[in-house]
């Protein structure tokens, strides 16, 4: 069955720290791959996706996420977090053969940027 | 360019009582989609929508929940008669078919 995996509940880390929130998925294919983010009493907002090209994407709020063919991960990461990205994340995947547009999401990760 | 509206925002109802959310999508977006966000969980597909035909509707229950949206453009998502499992935030998102998605803000149903 097609799925996405976001294995951790909870990131911390530090303001000025690098983040890293992680992803998996396991479609068959080479599937479209997004993060959103979800801010309290709010929908969620797009950050990035990846179609095809470089394996390195860059989105909104200084957010980037790298594509792991091999280890079918898409990782988000940002070099200095900031307290203002608190939030929750959700990484979702649209299988390659989806002309209906279907999407897949993780069941979310929260993080928790500290002071 | 304004973004996917829905209303109302909160909705207290009781079991077995009746509910309609509305969701108007970005104008030009033939993408509508209705996704159920239980807490702690990430957004599951009700249905989508192409234009005003139904394209998935596989975790819809048929039962209880109902979709429509008349001329292709806004939508409406009922549920008769409602169960306390169906407390959730009800998100509804458009797409311009580039891939990503719009979200609205949500419908935070709360059954007693």
């Amino acid at each position: 069955a097609q799925s996405v995996a976001q294995p951790e509940d909870q990131v911390n880390v530090a303001e000025g720290n690098p983040l890293t929130v992680k992803c998996t998925y396991s479609v068959s294919g080479n599937p479209y791959l997004f993060w959103y983010v979800q801010y309290p009493n709010r929908g969620l907002q797009f950050l990035l996706k990846y179609i095809t090209g470089d394996n390195l994407v860059k989105g909104s709020y200084g957010f980037e996420a790298e594509f792991n063919k091999s280890q079918t991960s898409f990782h988000l990461k940002k070099p200095s977090a900031l307290v203002s990205d608190s939030a929750l994340y959700f990484c979702a995947v649209r299988p390659p053969a989806s002309g209906t547009y279907k999407y897949i999401f993780g069941t979310g990760t929260r993080l928790k940027v500290l002071a | 360019e304004a973004g996917v509206a829905q209303s109302p925002r909160y909705k207290i109802i009781e079991k077995r009582q009746s509910v309609a959310f509305w969701c108007n999508p970005i104008s030009g977006h033939a993408t509508l989609y209705w996704y159920q966000q239980i807490l702690g969980q990430g957004p599951k597909l009700l249905i989508q929508f192409q234009n005003n035909g139904v394209v998935d509707d596989s975790q819809l229950p048929k039962d209880r929940f109902s979709a429509e949206r008349l001329k292709g453009v806004d939508s409406t998502l009922k549920i008769q008669p409602a169960k306390l499992e169906d407390s959730a935030v009800y998100l509804c998102a458009s797409s311009p078919q580039t891939n990503e998605q719009f979200f609205g803000p949500g419908t935070r149903l709360t059954v007693l």
